[in-house]
């Protein structure tokens, strides 16, 4: 069946370490993305990519970077420089001719430790 | 600033009841609209998405939207415990491409 992987589910990160989220989709959509979920919180943007090799910053990308070599494949950079990384990320992707909406992963959550 | 105010909730409501979820947005130039329901610990699925004034019905579900008055809302009919969940509402400003901005969502209890 076609989807949104992410990996790993539940990750912990030491102070000053760099950590990296895996996206993985097989539903051949073009546009993909990050959200960021904080408890009690709505989702905010934090990357998104229209089309390979090419990504534009979100409203909170400051401590985040990605990249887009593969149409499948959206991984996020968490960098020390994110001061409170701890939260729930999400990938979605979407593609205009397959129906209004994202589709979502089963999201990755961070905690420093 | 594009932005999308929920209250947080929760809104609580019986068994059967109807619930009634809203939901306004901050700028006129609005493309479309969408619901999604997001279980504790889980991701946000899609359950709604209206793109037209009025009303759009899916099963126990009904969509409302009034682009004049910047509102959108959705009804539970006939609710379940189930249906307990927050309920986020996203609304998409782009022509020809998809970039949502969400709210922070209604948590919805429903009690046996």
């Amino acid at each position: 069946d076609g989807g949104i992987t992410q990996s790993p589910k539940y990750l912990f990160r030491k102070e000053g370490q760099n950590v990296t989220l895996s996206c993985e989709q097989n539903l051949n959509h073009d546009a993909m993305y990050w959200y960021r979920q904080d408890p009690g919180q709505g989702l905010r943007l934090i990357y998104y990519s229209q089309i390979v090799n090419d990504f534009q910053k979100g409203d909170i990308a400051e401590g985040y970077s990605v990249s887009r070599e593969k149409k499948e494949s959206f991984p996020l950079t968490v960098t020390s420089a994110q001061k409170n990384p701890t939260a729930f990320y999400l990938c979605a992707s979407t593609a205009p001719l397959t129906g209004p909406g994202y589709t979502f992963g089963s999201g990755t959550r961070l905690t420093v430790v | 600033q594009k932005e999308v105010e929920q209250n947080s909730g929760p809104l609580s409501v019986p068994e059967g009841a109807i619930a009634s979820l809203n939901c306004t947005y901050s700028d006129r130039g609005s493309q479309s609209f969408f619901w999604y329901r997001q279980y504790s610990g889980k991701s946000p699925e899609l359950i709604m998405f209206i793109y037209s004034n009025g009303d759009k019905e899916d099963g126990r579900f009904t969509a409302q939207l009034n682009k004049a008055s910047q509102y959108v809302s959705l009804l539970i009919r006939d609710s379940q415990p189930s249906d307990s969940a927050t309920y986020l509402c996203a609304v998409n400003w782009n022509t020809g491409f998809q970039k949502l901005v969400f709210g922070t969502g209604t948590r919805l209890l429903v009690s046996p």
